[in-house]
């Protein structure tokens, strides 16, 4: 079945810039999203790229998509701590989404 | 305007009861999908519901586990004989049809089994 990995933490410096890497094995997937959960609150939808684009810029989020290697990251510029929280990675092709098992990214001040 | 609301927000039951939660999803949203989120997990796809489709039930984990939509509208998971390790958030969604629109998250249940 389809199947979704992250690494499990990140830790950066406020001011630098924090990449977040997926790797997805469902070659239909057809959007790829990018879901932020901070602590006690529920998941909120960062940014989403369909599979023909290879590239989204959002303010301060990249989304990077390599399909060929089934490969997403997400790049946020200029972190802050409030950043910090759990990022999702997640595919969908028709219906249901599979979802990675979270980045926990944390802000050091 | 109103956003996914689902209840309770806490339930607290003992092994082997059975539990009921419940989803309101967004009005005119058609579909709607059940989601688990167990501590320091991702979310687990349980079930999806598509306007008057059949329900994808390929991520229930056993036959304790149950959902309806009814009128098209509200959802409630059931969950039979409840075990530890059923305890987690219990995460429901809704979105318009087709994989373009956005899910949007209800704040979640989280089930704990004594």
């Amino acid at each position: 079945g389809e199947d979704v990995e992250q690494s499990l933490f990140l830790s950066v410096r406020e001011g630098d810039s924090s990449v977040i890497n997926c790797t997805y094995t469902d070659s239909s997937s057809t959007y790829l999203y990018w879901y932020k959960q901070e602590p006690g609150a529920g998941l909120q939808l960062l940014t989403y790229i369909f599979s023909n684009m290879d590239m989204k810029q959002d303010q301060r989020l990249t989304v990077l998509l390599n399909k060929k290697d089934k490969h997403l990251s997400l790049r946020i510029a200029d972190t802050q701590t409030g950043d910090s929280a759990i990022y999702f990675c997640a595919e969908r092709g028709a219906g249901k989404s599979t979802f990675g098992d979270g980045t926990t990214l944390t802000v050091k001040p | 305007g109103a956003g996914v609301s689902q209840s309770p927000s806490n339930k607290v039951t003992e092994k082997g009861k059975d539990v009921e939660l419940r989803c309101d999803p967004i009005s005119g949203h058609t579909a709607l999908y059940w989601y688990r989120q167990s501590l320091g997990q991702g979310l687990e796809f349980l079930i999806y519901f598509q306007g008057n489709s059949a329900p994808d039930k390929s991520g229930l984990p056993s036959d304790r586990f149950s959902a309806e939509r009814t009128g098209g509208s509200v959802s409630t998971l059931t969950i039979q004989r409840t075990q530890q390790e059923d305890s987690a958030v219990y995460l429901c969604a809704s979105s318009f049809g087709g994989a373009s629109n956005e899910q949007f998250f209800g704040p979640g249940t989280r089930l704990t089994v004594l």
